[in-house]
C-alpha cells in the first residue's frame, strides 16, 4: 500500500493564482483531514471529511475548499492565494473505530510558497 | 475549546541523559492524548497514545488529569531520537478523530 499520497511535493504561486493540492489513500479510509504546519504553531486543522460527500470545517479554513467525491480523493482547492497561505500542508486519514485507536496517518506533504 | 501547550520550542540533550518533552493541554471532557513524531525526511507518524499505557522505542507518557499534563519521556536519549515531537488532544464524544496538536518541539540529541 501506499498509504497516503500527495501532490504535488513543492509549489511555488503567485499572489491572486489558484490551485489544487491533490490527497489520495489507499487504505479504504472513511475520515480524511487537511492540515496546514506553520513554523512555531504546529498543525491546525483547515478542513476534515467523513465519508464521500461529507466535509467540514476546522478551525482554519478561510481561503480554502475540499470536495470527497470518492473515499479515496480529498482534493484541497486554493483560490486567489496570499502570502499568509505559504506553509507545509499535510493531508492525514483515518479509520473511525468505536475504541480511541484511530491513528491517523499522514501524507508527505506539500510545501507552498505564495509570492 | 481545548488547546495543546507545549512549552518548549526546542530542546537540547546529550546521548544518554534522560529526556522529557512536556505537554499540558486544556479540556473540560475526558480527552485522549497522543505524540506525533517526525524524524527528519520522513512522515509525521504516532510514536504513542495514552490509552495503550505503551513503551514505544523506550519512550513513555502517562496521563496526569489533575495536572492536565502529559509529558513524554525516556531515561536514555539516543541520537536516532532526534526529531520534532507533537503532542496531540482528540475531544471526547463525536470528535470524528479531529485533532488538537501542540506548537511542537524539536528535540535534538547529541553525540
Amino acid at each position: 500500500n501506499a498509504g497516503v499520497t500527495q501532490t504535488p511535493k513543492f509549489r511555488i504561486l503567485k499572489i491572486g493564482q489558484s490551485m489544487t493540492l491533490q490527497c489520495t489513500q489507499d487504505m479504504n479510509h472513511n475520515y480524511m483531514y487537511w492540515y496546514r504546519q506553520d513554523p512555531g504553531m504546529g498543525l491546525k486543522l483547515i478542513y476534515y471529511s467523513v465519508g464521500a460527500g461529507i466535509t467540514d470545517k476546522g478551525e482554519v479554513p478561510n481561503g480554502y475548499n475540499v470536495s470527497r467525491s470518492t473515499t479515496e480523493d480529498f482534493p484541497l482547492r486554493l483560490e486567489l492565494a496570499a502570502p499568509s497561505q505559504t506553509s507545509v500542508y499535510f493531508c492525514a486519514s483515518s479509520y473511525p473505530s468505536a475504541s480511541s485507536y484511530n491513528e491517523q496517518f499522514f501524507g508527505p506533504g506539500t510545501r507552498l510558497t505564495v509570492l | 475549546a481545548q488547546r495543546v501547550t507545549q512549552p518548549e520550542k526546542l530542546l537540547s540533550v546529550f546521548k544518554g541523559a534522560p529526556v522529557e518533552l512536556k505537554c499540558n493541554y486544556s479540556y473540560s471532557g475526558s480527552p485522549e492524548l497522543f505524540w506525533y513524531v517526525q524524524y527528519s525526511r520522513q512522515r509525521l507518524q504516532l510514536l504513542l497514545r495514552h490509552i495503550s499505557r505503551e513503551s514505544i522505542k523506550g519512550f513513555t507518557a502517562d496521563l496526569n488529569k489533575g495536572e492536565t499534563s502529559f509529558h513524554l519521556k525516556k531515561p536514555f536519549a539516543q541520537e536516532e531520537d532526534s526529531a520534532m515531537y507533537y503532542c496531540a488532544l482528540k475531544a471526547g464524544g463525536t470528535s470524528y478523530g479531529k485533532l488538537t496538536f501542540g506548537q511542537g518541539t524539536i528535540l535534538t540529541v547529541h553525540p
